[in-house]
């Protein structure tokens, strides 16, 4: 079945650590993004890339950091400059453009939900 | 700035007590309006895409609606496992792949 897989599903921080969350798709979307999701709060775009070796910052880039080496990965580094690492992140991929040049929906990961120790 | 308010932000239903859940919203040049359901712990499932005023979609029990300013979500005889948060996003034409922005979602229980 094709779909996005991130791993692990729950994570643990220790002060000054930096972890990193991973997410893969087997959908061969062309894009993939990271958002946040805290509790009352709608998702918050971290980082996006359309392409293989490119990405752009989102609205809370701040503190976190990616790579796009596949096109198939796209892995999310919160660093220890992000001092409310405590959420809910979420990973998710689209094509572009559809045949009809429509809009395509993001589909989306089944989250890692990460805390501090 | 694109926003989006969702409303209700939590609502209960009996089941089959049909209800609607609201999507305002602005945008500069609406590309796509977006339905999402999310269950606890899970990625957000999609369920629709509305693009122009007028236009309607359904699944199941489920109807969206969209106007120039809003999007309903409409639940017909609603069952215990539509009970979920369900989330409204839309894209502006200022938009790249980037710009989806989303509400904060109402969270639906429907009681058996």
């Amino acid at each position: 079945d094709g779909g996005i897989t991130q791993s692990p599903k729950y994570l643990f921080r220790k002060e000054g650590q930096n972890v990193t969350l991973s997410c893969e798709q087997n959908l061969n979307h062309d894009a993939m993004y990271w958002y946040r999701q805290d509790p009352g709060q709608g998702l918050r775009l971290i980082y996006y890339s359309q392409i293989v070796n490119d990405f752009q910052k989102g609205d809370i880039a701040e503190g976190y950091s990616v790579s796009r080496e596949k096109k198939e990965s796209f892995p999310l580094t919160v660093t220890s400059a992000q001092k409310n690492p405590t959420a809910f992140y979420l990973c998710a991929s689209s094509i572009l453009r559809g045949q009809d040049n429509s809009n395509q929906p993001q589909h989306f990961g089944d989250g890692t939900r990460l805390s501090i120790l | 700035e694109d926003q989006v308010t969702q409303s209700p932000e939590a609502l209960r239903l009996q089941e089959g007590e049909s209800s609607s859940l609201n999507c305002s919203y602005t945008v500069s040049g609406l590309r796509g309006l977006f339905w999402y359901r999310q269950d606890p712990g899970k990625g957000p499932e999609f369920l629709f895409t509305l693009y122009s005023a007028g236009e309607e979609k359904e699944k199941e029990r489920l109807k969206a609606t969209l106007t120039k300013k809003e999007s309903f979500l409409h639940i017909t005889a609603p069952k215990p496992e539509d009970s979920a948060t369900y989330l409204c996003a839309v894209r502006g034409a200022s938009g790249s792949a980037r710009q989806l922005t989303f509400g904060s979602g109402t969270q639906l229980t429907v009681l058996p």
